[in-house]
């Protein structure tokens, strides 16, 4: 089955550490995207990709930070730096960034800051 | 500012009511996406149009580019319609982001 897997669905995490979201897909996407969710918010963009080895800040990128070394793999690192973490974190991929397609959402994984 | 702006924010229908959920931008889209969340958060891409009007099955999604207005329509719903519907724009550019819509939290009573 194709699709994007995120892991964990649910983290906790003390203040001041540094956490790692997984997002891996085996749809052979070139893009990929990481939003931030909020109550009573629309998503927001933080980081996404056209290529490997290559990635774009989004619109919060402060106190993340992310890595593309395979195609299929799109890791966010949630630093001690984001002063408000606690969020439900949504991973997409893309056939083609920049041309009409449909983004491909993972399940998402909840954080919570203790 | 490029926004999107969906109403109504909550919605309630009884099963086998027509609804309707309206989404407004505020500048020219290259395409514009329709997203359904159910309450475990996973996220489903239902349409994607750039003119017209699209169906699937029960759901019809429009778009007028002059108003820069879509609506998404739901015929017979059903309880597990419940969800949050999503309105998303792409602008276009180089990087294929979308700007999303806060959602209309739709409840569909038996």
């Amino acid at each position: 089955d194709g699709g994007i897997t995120q892991s964990p669905k649910y983290l906790f995490r003390k203040e001041g550490q540094n956490v790692t979201l997984s997002c891996e897909q085996n749809l052979n996407h070139d893009a990929m995207y990481w939003y931030r969710q909020d109550p009573g918010q629309g998503l927001r963009l933080i980081y996404y990709s056209q290529i490997v080895n290559d990635f774009q800040k989004g619109d919060i990128a402060e106190g993340y930070s992310v890595s593309r070394e395979k195609k299929e793999s799109f890791p966010l690192t949630v630093t001690s730096a984001q002063k408000n973490p606690t969020a439900f974190y949504l991973c997409a991929s893309s056939s083609l960034a920049g041309v009409l397609d449909t983004q491909y959402f993972g399940p998402g994984t909840r954080l919570t800051v203790l | 500012k490029n926004e999107v702006e969906q109403s109504p924010q909550n919605l309630t229908a009884q099963e086998g009511e027509f609804i309707t959920i309206n989404c407004s931008y505020s500048v020219g889209i290259s395409a514009l996406h329709w997203l359904q969340q159910h309450p475990g958060g996973g996220i489903v891409s239902l349409f994607m149009l750039s003119s017209g009007k699209k169906k699937h099955g029960r759901l019809i999604a429009t778009i007028n580019i002059q108003e820069k207005h879509s609506s998404l329509h739901i015929t017979a719903s059903h309880p597990r319609d419940s969800a949050v519907y999503i309105c998303a724009v792409n602008y276009g550019g180089s990087q294929g982001n979308l700007i999303f819509g806060k959602g209309t939290k739709l409840s569909v009573k038996p």
